[in-house]
Parts: structure tokens; C-alpha cells; sequence
């Protein structure tokens, strides 16, 4: 069975500041995507990247920076200098690679961001 | 380009009744997932229909089920409806690009259902 981590339910920071979201996942499969979607008040949930099980290349976009770490099970996110409009809802999501399968998205239990001006 | 369109936005309904929600899929994507997120909590998977049919289905009861149509369009229905029902149901898409290969997961904005 798949699992998604995020240990941290809250995080509070001052605009400026840099911020790092945990997340752990455990599957069995060989292959899989790793998502980060946000999720502001409006509800819709935004897609910020996918990573697949074989690229553990770090990404930067923005302030955007993902590390995957294959060996650690873990993808963690990095808002650096973080702004207000970064205050969401952040989950980290697995999903098996497959053809039949991808679509089915186990998601993490979120993590409350609220940046202050 | 719109993306996935969903509605009604918002829904109260009475235990025990019926309910049907609506999703349009971003333009050129063919397969629709469904999900139940219920307050506090991270999204639950619920079913994927792919070509019409249903492909993949999560842990929830017979009492959920659902359709997609020729225009890949999907409605999800939820029979005898209790008061755990209550949560927002966000509908996916994305596009089958061939050997396995699909385009990443787009979500609507969701419909919030209040059951009472």
C-alpha cells in the first residue's frame, strides 16, 4: 500500500523568510510520480510539479525548489523568500506509474503554510 | 484554454437523498478521476473512468458511482446520501499519451456538499 507523510500539520513564517515542506512517501512499486499540489482558500488544487521515480534531479522553479531524495523516501519543497499569496494548503501526492493506475493520487495529509506580512 | 469545470459549486442535501455532481475535463484530456476531501483532510481517491469505463476504483462504498460520456464529460453519483458524505468533491483530468505515459493531474475547483 502507498503512504504519504507530511509531518507538519502548521507552519507560520514572516514574509522574507524561507520555508522547507516535508514530505515522506513509502510505496512498494519500482516506478512512480511524486506531485506537490497547492491548495489555496478557493479550493482548486494547483499543480506545482511531478517528478518521476527515475529523475532525482533537484528542481528549481521561482522560489520554487524540489529536493527528491530516492534513498530517504522523501521529496521536500522549498518556498525561498516567501511572499503572503504563498499562504495555502500544500499536499504532497504519490502515484503509481503504471497506465491503468496513474490518476489514482494517495495524497499526504497537507500542511497549513501561513507566510505574515 | 479552460481548465476542468465542475458544478455545481456548492450543494445541501438531505440524508437519505440523492445527489449528482458534474465535471468537464481540460480541453484534450480523456480520462476523469474523482475525489472526496473531506475537512482537514488530504484528497481521497474514489474512482477514474478512462474510454467510458471505469477503471480504477478506491475504497468507497457501491453507493458512489459514475458515468463519462462520449465528450469524456463524467458525473459522479452518490446514492442514500449520510451525513459523512459532506465534503468537497474535486474532479481530475489528464491525458493518455500513450504506453503508460499520461499529462500531470489537473483538478477543477470542486463541489462542496453539505448533507444535512
Amino acid at each position: 500500500a502507498q503512504k504519504v507523510t507530511q509531518a507538519q500539520t502548521e507552519i507560520s513564517v514572516v514574509e522574507k523568510e524561507d520555508v522547507t515542506l516535508d514530505c515522506v512517501y513509502e510505496t512498494r512499486d519500482t516506478t512512480y510520480y511524486l506531485f506537490w499540489y497547492k491548495q489555496p482558500p478557493s479550493g482548486e488544487l494547483v499543480f506545482l510539479i511531478r517528478r518521476n521515480s527515475f529523475d532525482e534531479q533537484n528542481e528549481i522553479s521561482g522560489r520554487y525548489s524540489w529536493n527528491f531524495q530516492k534513498s530517504t523516501s522523501s521529496f521536500n519543497f522549498t518556498i525561498t523568500a516567501s511572499q503572503v499569496v504563498d499562504s495555502a494548503v500544500y499536499f504532497c501526492a504519490l502515484s503509481e506509474a503504471g497506465g491503468t493506475s496513474y490518476g489514482k493520487l494517495t495524497f499526504g495529509q497537507g500542511t497549513i503554510l501561513t507566510v505574515h506580512p | 484554454d479552460a481548465g476542468v469545470t465542475q458544478s455545481p459549486t456548492h450543494l445541501i442535501k438531505t440524508r437519505g437523498q440523492q445527489v449528482t455532481l458534474r465535471c468537464s475535463p481540460k480541453s484534450g484530456h480523456d480520462t476523469v478521476s474523482w475525489y472526496q476531501q473531506a475537512l482537514g483532510q488530504g484528497p481521497q481517491f474514489i474512482f477514474q473512468y478512462y474510454e467510458e469505463e471505469e477503471r480504477q476504483r478506491g475504497n468507497f462504498p457501491d453507493r458512489f458511482s459514475g458515468h463519462q460520456f462520449p465528450n469524456y464529460s463524467s458525473e459522479l453519483n452518490v446514492n442514500a446520501l449520510l451525513l459523512g458524505d459532506s465534503a468537497l468533491y474535486l474532479c481530475a483530468s489528464t491525458r493518455s499519451l500513450g504506453t503508460g505515459v499520461h499529462s500531470p493531474l489537473h483538478f477543477g475547483n470542486g463541489t462542496r456538499l453539505t448533507v444535512t
